[in-house]
């Protein structure tokens, strides 16, 4: 079946540091790529995405690339802050209706003063 | 930022007694879904609407229903509360379609607790 896997966490980083949290897909279909972030107490809030391949997507200084040839849409940011201390979750979406959005299991990212 | 709002947002209950959480939404999407979060099973799909009064199971439906009388509304009903269902639960909407795949936007979440 579908399914999103992500590294393990906690990461934890110093500020500035550089961030990679990797993700990778199976799917059946061709899917479109999704990076969400959940703060502390709130629900999770759409990050940035990518519906084909090669495309990258970016929001608030983090990025991630569309790689059809490795099914991987991995995470990255040049220079972390504390703020941006939080639980990250890569997605996948498949055309069709209804149940068609599958979560990786989250990864909890610590950022350090 | 999507128009979802959930109430209530904090519920303590006893086993045994029926829960009913809603979903608003203002923003005329037609699909709502119903998730769950829990510590080391992230997060999981209870039931889907894709419109009013169409519903489906999701992942994890046993022991819950939904009504979707209007668009704007979706009711998580927990028929009889039990301590397995203490969770975080997240609404989401969604315009998604058959040829393309479209993004999720969530609610704030509602935090129940079953004594």
């Amino acid at each position: 079946g579908d399914s999103v896997t992500q590294m393990e966490g906690p990461v934890t980083l110093s500020e500035e540091a550089f961030l990679t949290i990797n993700c990778t897909y199976t799917a059946t279909g061709y899917p479109s790529l999704f990076w969400y972030v959940q703060y502390p107490g709130e629900g999770l809030q759409l990050l940035l995405k990518a519906t084909k391949a090669d495309d990258k997507g970016s929001n608030k200084g983090f990025e991630a690339t569309y790689r059809k040839e490795t099914t991987s849409f991995h995470l990255e940011k040049g220079s972390v802050q504390v703020s941006d201390s939080a639980v990250y979750f890569c997605a996948l979406s498949l055309p069709g209706y209804g149940q068609n959005f599958v979560f990786g299991p989250g990864t909890r990212l610590s950022v350090l003063p | 930022d999507a128009g979802i709002t959930q109430s209530p947002r904090h519920k303590v209950t006893e086993t045994g007694t029926p829960v009913t959480l809603r979903c608003h939404q203002t923003e005329n999407h037609r699909y709502m879904y119903w998730y769950r979060q829990d510590p080391g099973h992230g997060l999981r799909l209870i039931h889907y609407s894709y419109g009013v009064k169409d519903t489906d199971k999701g992942e994890v439906s046993d022991g819950y229903s939904v009504s979707r009388s209007k668009t704007e509304d979706f009711l998580l009903t927990l028929e009889s509360a039990t301590s397995s269902q203490t969770s975080v639960y997240f609404c989401a909407i969604s315009d998604g379609g058959s040829l393309r795949s479209y993004e999720q936007y969530f609610g704030p979440g509602t935090r129940l607790t079953v004594t």
